[in-house]
């Protein structure tokens, strides 16, 4: 079984500023790590995973994130927010066997930016 | 890229009616759907995963004869409420892996229906 744990529920930070959305994991087996971006009243939209291969990932909207197996993290940044980045954040694992769907999500982040 | 959508977005019932929502894979074909359900200010919690041709499999505590799901092609899966009480009120998002694109171990999700019982 795995868990996730998304350590602050809500993360205010001004327009401009770097931000950081933490997420750590436990499992008992080799994971694949996602983070998912949630607007209001919408559905989940992929920012980024990590699947194998270089630990700094890279993805949409200006966002990466850095998995670190002895941590067992995979925290979320951007070095500078806009407005527009205001939503829920969910990082979630998935065993990276074969035939192995089912992801489990963190509680979230809610990040806010303030102008 | 990968589109699923959902319908409806946003329904209302009265307490005792069934309700049935559709999800739908646009340009992909998606042999697994996953139904989830999501209670205000929480996490995505899932209830089902759907294959096509075959049975649901219910995660523990979902009722299977409370919520019917029917995998009845590659693009189209079916969620169903029936008897639909208050606390069923809830966010229901359904995701979709997409076949061709296995190998990337990605999950497109729909937009969402909100149902609310009254």
């Amino acid at each position: 079984a795995q868990s996730v744990t998304q350590l602050d529920s809500q993360v205010p930070v001004f327009e401009e500023a770097p931000v950081e959305l933490r997420c750590n994991y436990s499992s008992s087996v080799s994971v694949y790590l996602f983070w998912y971006v949630q607007y209001p009243n919408q559905g989940l939209q992929l920012l980024l995973k990590y699947l194998s291969g270089s630990t700094l990932v890279k993805g949409i909207n200006g966002f990466e994130a850095e998995f670190n197996k002895s941590q067992t993290s995979f925290h979320l940044r951007k070095p500078s927010v806009h407005i527009s980045d205001t939503a829920e954040y969910f990082c979630a694992v998935k065993n990276s066997g074969a035939g192995s769907y089912q992801l489990t999500f963190g509680k979230g982040t809610k990040l806010s930016v303030i102008p | 890229g990968a589109v699923v959508s959902q319908h409806p977005s946003w329904v209302i019932c009265k307490s005792g009616t069934s309700v049935k929502i559709e999800c739908r894979s646009l340009d992909f074909q998606a042999t697994t759907m996953f139904w989830y359900r999501q209670f205000p200010k929480q996490s995505l919690m899932l209830m089902a995963t759907s294959n096509e041709g075959s049975k649901a499999t219910y995660e523990q505590g979902v009722e299977k004869d409370k919520f019917l799901i029917n995998h009845a092609s590659l693009t189209l899966s079916t969620l169903t409420v029936t008897s639909a009480h208050p606390e069923d009120s809830s966010f229901y998002i359904c995701s979709a892996r997409d076949r061709g694109r296995a190998l990337t171990d990605t999950q497109y999700f729909g937009p969402g229906t909100r149902l609310t019982v009254l």
